[in-house]
């Protein structure tokens, strides 16, 4: 059901940036539907990370980052911590679809 | 602070049906959004449907609708998800979020599993 496509895995060692990318079409993110952004640790719920394409919860550290542009967005992660590896899943909205609301492929964040 | 705690896990025979609750509290506005998503094992999050309690009208997901009903008691700020006709294939864990700024899921509840199996 997904139709946000991200990659399966990016790694990168402690302190590195490594970068999520979430393409969509012109039915969700293209339409200017907002992206948001879930962390998901190991046999954890998903957390939000990111919403409204660039905004941070209250608590989340600034060393994550948003961006969207065209059908297309981004997270990025400074500074890499090992406590960052996770799943990380994007999210819009989608009207060309009876789905409403509609989630990345999700891509697992190793820590080198 | 919002929280959403879902009932305990579930084992269930395949064609038989399930019921997972969903209690919120700490929400101060009467007009939220509750939805519900899966996750089979191993694999991503997969929307199913939503409902403002107050209003008691669910939305599904095509792929959802016929077998899945989501109800809520607004009296006890409760939201109910039900799969009938379970398959093998409905394994998996089942969360509750709220909806909130920008129409984000900024609270989750913790997780049902549910597992079918004869």
């Amino acid at each position: 059901q997904a139709v946000l496509t991200q990659p399966p895995s990016v790694s990168g060692a402690p302190g590195q940036t490594v970068t999520i990318s979430c393409t969509g079409s012109s039915s969700n993110i293209g339409a200017g539907y907002d992206v948001h952004w879930y962390q998901q640790l190991p046999g954890t719920a998903p957390k939000l990370l990111i919403y409204g394409n660039t905004n941070r919860p209250s608590g989340v550290p600034d060393r994550f980052s948003g961006s969207k542009s065209g059908t297309s967005a981004s997270l990025a992660i400074a500074g890499l911590h090992t406590e960052d590896e996770a799943d990380y899943y994007c999210q819009s909205f989608d009207s060309g679809l009876n789905v409403y609301y509609v989630f990345g492929t999700g891509t697992k964040v190793t820590v080198l | 602070q919002v929280q959403l705690v879902q009932s305990g896990a579930e084992v269930k025979k395949p064609g038989s049906s399930v019921k997972v609750s969903c209690k919120a509290s700490g929400v101060t506005s009467s007009s939220y959004t509750i939805t519900w998503v899966r996750q089979a094992p191993g694999q991503g999050l997969e929307w199913m449907g939503r409902i403002i309690p107050i209003l008691g009208v669910p939305d599904y997901a095509q792929q959802f609708q016929g077998r899945f009903t989501i109800t809520a008691d607004e009296s006890t700020s409760t939201a109910y998800m039900e799969l009938s006709s379970l398959r093998s294939d409905d394994t998996a864990v089942y969360y509750c979020a709220r909806s909130g700024i920008m129409a984000a899921f900024d609270f989750w509840g913790q997780g049902t599993q549910v597992t079918v199996s004869s």
